[in-house]
C-alpha cells in the first residue's frame, strides 16, 4: 500500500493567516492526489483533485500543488469556516490511501 | 442533484455480519464514469478505503479485510450495500458511502453520504 504522510499534524494560525500543508507519498504517484476538509459530525468534502483542480463550488483561497511524492495545499487567508480537520487521499493504485490528517486551529 | 443516504443497523455483535446499505437520489448506480464506494473512519482516526462496485457490477477491495467485504448493488432500487462478515470491536467506526468519479475527477470523492456510526459490541 502506498503511505500517505502529511504534515504538521496540527497547526494553529488565526483568520487572515496564509496555511500550508504538506503530504508526502511513500511512492510516487503522478498527479493522483486529492485534497477533502472535514468539519466534526461530518462527511469530507472534496476541496482539490488531480493535485491542482478546485473543485466545483469551493472558494479561490484554496490551492493545491505538487506532482511526484510531494503535494502541498495552501490556504491564502484563512477565514473562520476554515477551522477544520484536512486529508490527502492518493488515487494511483487500489487500495486507495489518505493521509492522517491536519487539523487547523484557531490560534 | 445526487445525494447518498446510509442506512442500517448500528450495533452488531462480534464475530456477527455488518450490513449497510447506501441509496442514491438524484441519479443511479449505472452511471458510467463512477465508482461507488465505502470508506469507513474509526472514532478519532483517518479515512479507510473498503472498496467500490461499478455500473458494470465489478468490484474491488482493500486487501486488508482479507475477503470478510462485499458490495453488491440493486440498480432498480438506486442503491448499494456493504456485507462485513465476523466483525470485532476494530471495525467500530463511522461508515460513509461515496461516489468515486473517476472519469472526470480522476479518482476523487466527490459525493458522500452524511455518514452512520456502527458499533461492534455485545
Amino acid at each position: 500500500d502506498i503511505q500517505m504522510t502529511q504534515s504538521p499534524s496540527s497547526l494553529s494560525a488565526s483568520v487572515g493567516d496564509r496555511v500550508t500543508i504538506t503530504c508526502r507519498a511513500s511512492q510516487s504517484i503522478s498527479t493522483f492526489l486529492n485534497w477533502y476538509q472535514q468539519k466534526p459530525g461530518n462527511a469530507p468534502n472534496l476541496l482539490i483533485y488531480a493535485a491542482s483542480f478546485l473543485q466545483s463550488g469551493v472558494p479561490s483561497r484554496f490551492g493545491g500543488s505538487g506532482s511526484g511524492t510531494d503535494f502541498t495545499l495552501t490556504i491564502s487567508s484563512l477565514q473562520p469556516e476554515d477551522f477544520a480537520t484536512y486529508y490527502c487521499q492518493q488515487s494511483y493504485s487500489i487500495p486507495s490511501t489518505f493521509g492522517q490528517g491536519t487539523k487547523v486551529e484557531i490560534k | 442533484q445526487v445525494q447518498l443516504q446510509e442506512s442500517g443497523p448500528g450495533l452488531v455483535k462480534p464475530s456477527e455480519t455488518l450490513s449497510l446499505t447506501c441509496t442514491v437520489s438524484g441519479g443511479s448506480v449505472n452511471s458510467g464514469s463512477y465508482y461507488w464506494t465505502w470508506i469507513r473512519q474509526p472514532p478519532g482516526k483517518e479515512l479507510e478505503w473498503i472498496g467500490y462496485i461499478d455500473y458494470s457490477g465489478i468490484t474491488k477491495y482493500n486487501p486488508s479485510f482479507k475477503r470478510r467485504v462485499t458490495i453488491s448493488a440493486d440498480t432498480s432500487k438506486h442503491q448499494f450495500s456493504l456485507r462485513l462478515t465476523s466483525v470485532t470491536a476494530a471495525d467500530t467506526a463511522v461508515y460513509y458511502c461515496a461516489r468515486d468519479d473517476y472519469g472526470g475527477k480522476g479518482d476523487a470523492f466527490d459525493m458522500w453520504g452524511q455518514g452512520t456510526m456502527v458499533t461492534v459490541s455485545s
